[in-house]
């Protein structure tokens, strides 16, 4: 059974660089053609998606998170990761990591099917 | 980019009534709409894909319909375990995404 986790340090100082590493486990992240997704969601608010990586290392930003964010993949690791820099008390959050299947998938093409459980970060001095 | 506004914000209804939860496209989407459910402390989970398609696991009593623009999320007669927060996804412009704001679905 494929599950993902989400680590990395829960505050941040503003002006800084958040970041963030989601290990699967229970399944190849180069597996099945697979895109890989970093969701956030503030305090009391709705998700918005960061972006998303393909298992090759293509990626794909928020056109509003773009100039701060980049993804990254280590196949070797079973691991993809966050890197949101700048930071400030806006991007305090819930932040997600889930699998994406490709839009050619038969199932659950294009909505993310698999969820971590989720990791706070503050940003705060 | 493509906005989806959700509604109500808010749905106060009683276990056993039927839910009908609404989410609108600013342009179409076409069929590639998604659906989440949200409990609190939890991860959303996958409901519907592709506007219609139940996900693995997902009971019978939630169904999606629509394409273009408009798109309904029903859940058939409410369990006390179906209130949560409801979120609808589109994946028009591939690999790009976008979330709805949310409808809380809550117990009267």
């Amino acid at each position: 059974q494929l599950q993902l986790q989400e680590s990395g340090p829960g505050l941040v100082k503003p002006s800084e660089t958040l970041s963030l590493t989601c290990t699967v486990s229970g399944g190849s992240i180069s597996s099945s053609s697979y895109y890989w997704g970093w969701i956030r969601q503030p305090p009391g608010k709705g998700l918005e998606w960061i972006g998303s990586i393909y298992y090759s290392g293509s990626t794909y930003y928020n056109p509003s998170l773009k100039s701060r964010v980049t993804i990254s993949v280590d196949t070797s690791k079973n691991q993809f990761s966050l890197k949101l820099s700048s930071v400030t008390a806006a991007d305090t959050a819930v932040y997600y990591c889930a699998r994406l299947p490709p839009i050619t998938m038969v199932q659950g093409a294009g909505a993310f099917d698999i969820w971590g459980q989720g990791t706070m970060v503050t940003v705060s001095s | 980019e493509i906005v989806l506004t959700q509604s109500p914000a808010t749905l106060s209804l009683s276990p056993g009534e039927r839910a009908t939860l609404s989410c609108r496209a600013s342009q179409s989407v076409s069929s590639y709409l998604a659906w989440y459910q949200q409990k609190p402390g939890q991860a959303p989970r996958l409901l519907i894909y592709d506007a219609s398609n139940r996900a693995t696991g997902i009971p019978a009593r939630f169904s999606g319909s629509g394409s273009g623009t408009d798109f309904t999320l029903t859940i058939s007669s409410l369990e006390p375990e179906d209130f949560a927060v409801y979120y609808c996804q589109q994946r028009s412009n591939w690999p790009l995404i976008t979330f709805g704001q949310g409808t809380r679905l809550e117990i009267k």
